[in-house]
């Protein structure tokens, strides 16, 4: 029973670019949730998805941020013309009740 | 403003003595409050969680502790093991969205460093 996966694990950017981030819940999770680590910090929500709708996108920045989660294939976090600012770790979480399990991360680098 | 609130970054102890980690929230809406750990360039790993309606889950070494009315809850640790060495997260839920928790509001962290 494979845990919730993340690709790419590690992602370089030049600023301006754009940075695509995906996340495959684990199977029979339809809840999606995304969150960021920046340096010495914890983690910050962003956004909480179910299937094709977005629940609580509270935490996402008001710009340049994006998310979806399609009925076929893995969520996608997006940001659009990256800057050094956005370097940080992106995780994925999903469940089907109490408690989140979370991927690995991504941890994107903004140069 | 912090909702969840770990207030020391880092803590030290002996192999086979007691860890204590500490958390405290200010949302008095929460009502589901969970403990992660987190090694080096993995994902936060569930360890852990309780209930507002409880004060105390216990799974093998690990505790939970919850006190209401003071917006504290602690984790422990007995007996401590090097390979308990991580990040330790404490996270709170509040509200439920169609079953599933809702968003988890995570504290900053402490790391815990076990000594042999």
């Amino acid at each position: 029973n494979a845990g919730v996966m993340q690709n790419p694990r590690h992602l370089v950017r030049r600023r301006g670019q754009e940075a695509r981030l995906r996340c495959s819940p684990m199977k029979g999770h339809s809840h999606v949730y995304w969150y960021r680590q920046l340096p010495e910090e914890g983690l910050k929500f962003m956004v909480y998805l179910q299937k094709e709708n977005i629940i609580d996108e509270s935490g996402m920045p008001k710009e340049r941020f994006s998310a979806e989660f399609p009925k076929e294939g893995p969520s996608i976090l997006r940001i659009q013309q990256v800057v050094r600012g956005d370097s940080a770790a992106y995780f994925c979480a999903s469940s089907v009740g109490q408690g989140a399990y979370f991927g690995p991360g991504t941890r994107l680098t903004v140069t | 403003d912090q909702q969840v609130k770990q207030n020391s970054p880092s803590l030290s102890v002996q192999e086979g003595r007691i860890s204590i980690l500490n958390c405290d929230y200010t949302n008095s809406m929460f009502d589901y409050f969970l403990w992660y750990k987190k090694y080096p360039a993995e994902g936060p790993t569930f360890l852990i969680s309780i209930s507002s309606i409880k004060d105390k889950n216990e799974d093998g070494r690990f505790t939970v502790f919850l006190n209401k009315s003071a917006k504290h809850l602690s984790l422990h640790i007995v007996p401590s093991q090097p390979g308990d060495s991580a990040v330790y997260f404490c996270a709170a839920s509040g509200g439920n969205y169609g079953g599933s928790q809702g968003n988890l509001i995570f504290g900053k962290g402490t790391k815990l460093s076990v000594k042999p």
